[in-house]
Formats: C-alpha cells, sequence, structure tokens
C-alpha cells in the first residue's frame, strides 16, 4: 500500500537558519504529493502541492521539489521566521479514478524556531 | 466564504458510548472526506462521500460510519466508544474525488476524549 516516511522530530533551528525536512513516499500509482501545515490546536492547512515529476511546488518562501527518481518532496525554507513553528506533515494522494482520493501522511514533523 | 466547520469543538465521552460529529463543507464542494488523528500521528483516512454516497474506506472497524446529506454536510458516528478512539477527527472537503488536483480544505476538528 501506499506510505509517506518523513524526518522524525522535534527539528530545532535558530531564525534565519536553512530549514530542511526529508520526506520519501511509496506508492502504486503516480500520486500528487502535498505538505501540510499544522499550528497548535488547529487544523490542517494547505502549504504546497506538486502533481507530477520535476513540478516544483512553493509557498511563503517553502519549497519542495517533486522527485520521482528518488520518490521523494524534501521541504525546504531559506530563512526561517518563529512564526513558523508548526508540526509539518508530508503527503501523498494516489488517486486513480472511480473511488475515493484520501490523502496518506506521514507521522508528521515539529519544527521549533528560536529566536 | 466560509471554510470547512465542524461541530462539537471538544467532546468528552465513556467507554461505550455514542457520539455524533458534524461537518458543513465549503459552499460549491460536493465531496467530504474524515480522518482520524491521534496525538502524535499523522492523519488516517477514514472514508469520503460524494453526492451522498461512500466512495472508498480506510482500515478502520464497523462502528465507525457516516452519512452526507443533501445539503452536503456530513455526520460521522462512532459506537461502542473506546480508549482508543480518542482524536482529533478531521473533516476535509473538496469539489469532487479526483478534481482541482485533489485538493483538500480541512475544517478545525473535533477533538473527542474517552473516558
Amino acid at each position: 500500500g501506499d506510505s509517506v516516511t518523513q524526518m522524525e522530530g522535534p527539528v530545532t533551528l535558530s531564525e534565519e537558519a536553512f530549514l530542511t525536512i526529508n520526506c520519501t513516499y511509496t506508492a502504486t500509482g503516480y500520486p500528487s504529493l502535498f505538505w501540510y501545515v499544522q499550528y497548535p490546536g488547529e487544523g490542517l492547512q494547505l502549504l504546497l502541492k506538486a502533481t507530477k515529476a520535476d513540478d516544483k511546488g512553493s509557498n511563503k518562501g517553502f519549497e519542495a521539489t517533486y522527485r520521482k527518481e528518488t520518490t521523494s518532496f524534501h521541504l525546504e525554507k531559506g530563512s526561517v521566521q518563529v512564526s513558523d513553528s508548526a508540526v509539518y506533515f508530508c503527503a501523498l494522494n494516489d488517486y486513480s479514478g472511480g473511488g475515493a482520493d484520501g490523502l496518506t501522511f506521514g507521522k508528521g514533523t515539529h519544527l521549533i524556531i528560536q529566536p | 466564504d466560509a471554510g470547512v466547520t465542524q461541530s462539537p469543538t471538544h467532546l468528552i465521552k465513556t467507554r461505550g458510548q455514542h457520539v455524533t460529529l458534524r461537518c458543513s463543507p465549503i459552499s460549491g464542494h460536493k465531496s467530504v472526506s474524515w480522518y482520524q488523528q491521534v496525538l502524535g500521528q499523522g492523519p488516517q483516512f477514514i472514508f469520503q462521500y460524494y453526492e451522498k454516497e461512500e466512495r472508498g474506506r480506510g482500515n478502520f472497524p464497523d462502528r465507525f460510519s457516516a452519512r452526507q446529506f443533501p445539503n452536503y454536510s456530513s455526520e460521522l458516528n462512532v459506537n461502542a466508544l473506546l480508549l482508543g478512539d480518542s482524536a482529533l477527527y478531521l473533516c476535509a472537503s473538496s469539489l469532487a474525488p479526483g478534481a482541482d488536483s485533489y485538493e483538500q480544505y480541512f475544517g478545525p476538528g473535533t477533538r473527542l476524549t474517552v473516558t
């Protein structure tokens, strides 16, 4: 079945540091890939997405590139801020038509940015 | 436009009881999916409803059921509650399965505690 593996947290960085959160996936089809962010006490917000190989999703200074050859979708940001502190989830959607398009999530990475 | 809304926000139940959670999708969205997020884990897909029919189901027992109404709102029902059902229950809406690059919009969730 489909699965998503992302680096364990918490990840603690200083403000303005470079961020990388690794994500790899296993899928039977050709999935779309997502990063979601969850702030304390809130639901999930879509951060960025990519629907085909070599696509780069970007939003709010975050980027991730769909790498089919390495089955990866690593999240990066050049200079993090305290407000980026949250839990980040990598997810895939392997919908092939006719059924449900439920998302498969990784376990999440808790990011803590210190001033 | 209002986003996805869920009620109640928090709920405390006793083992063996039954619970009903509610979700209203974004206006114009006809698909609702339910996810369970246990503390410290990523969300897990429970099932998806589209046009009032179940489109697919994750690995959850029959104690979990749902329905979708003509206005596309949805109820999640859980019978014979177990301690392990304590979780954040997330509702996500989308236009239709596979539509809009598979993008799903999440509500704030209902925090269920089973004692």
